[in-house]
């Protein structure tokens, strides 16, 4: 069965300074590859999601991703960080079976001045 | 616009009680999805309902029962409530009928945090 880790429980990133975090998945076939943010408290939002295509990903709030097939890997992006952006992050896939996403154990974000 | 309700927000329950949360979908959305979210833990799929009939099922305990009505909405019905049912649930849904392009996109409400004592 299709499954996604993320390797980083936790990152801690200043201000302004990028941020990128970890998605490796395990399928032979294109897998639909999605990253969802959770505010605490709140629910899921999609940030962005892969289906076939243009590898490189553009999402909301200045979040991309890009697929890479030769490392199994779906890896977000963000240039500048805001404090607003400190969340759980969860990389996910459908793959197996249409919605039925499998989720990756997350990457806490904090965002320090 | 329009989003996933859920309700209740919060719920209290003793062990050996039952539980029934509900979800109104997006307007026009055909698909509920039911996800519980475990303290620090990542979303698992429990159900999912297209069009008011069952479409996939994952790791929901036989204590629990789902449901979609003719109006689309849901209800996750959960019984003799274990302390390891304490948990955040969410619903989610989407538009997955045939004569649309597929988006893949789950919306996703608030969630209702369920605690057992």
């Amino acid at each position: 069965a299709q499954s996604v880790t993320q390797p980083d429980i936790h990152i801690t990133v200043s201000e302004g300074a990028s941020l990128e975090l970890r998605c490796n998945y395990s399928y032979g076939a294109t897998p639909y590859l999605f990253w969802y943010v959770q505010s605490p408290g709140q629910g899921l939002q999609l940030l962005l999601k892969y289906f076939s295509g243009d590898t490189l990903v553009q999402g909301i709030k200045g979040f991309e991703a890009e697929f890479k097939r030769s490392q199994s890997s779906f890896n977000l992006r963000k240039p500048s960080v805001h404090w607003s952006d400190a969340a759980e992050y969860f990389c996910a896939d459908s793959t197996d079976s249409w919605g039925k996403l499998q989720f990756g154990a997350g990457t806490q974000v904090v965002v320090t001045p | 616009a329009a989003g996933v309700i859920q309700s209740p927000r919060h719920l209290i329950k003793e062990k050996r009680e039952t539980a029934t949360l509900k979800c109104y979908p997006i307007p026009r959305h055909d698909t509920v999805y039911w996800y519980q979210q475990g303290p620090g833990q990542d979303p698992q799929f429990l159900i999912s309902f297209y069009e008011k009939m069952q479409s996939d099922k994952g790791s929901i305990p036989d204590r629990f029962s789902a449901q979609q009505f003719s109006d689309y909405h849901s209800e996750l019905n959960m019984s003799s409530l274990e302390l390891g049912d304490s948990a955040l649930y969410f619903c989610a849904s989407s538009l997955q009928g045939l004569a649309v392009p597929r988006t893949g996109e789950l919306f996703f409400g608030e969630g209702s945090r369920l605690t057992v004592l």
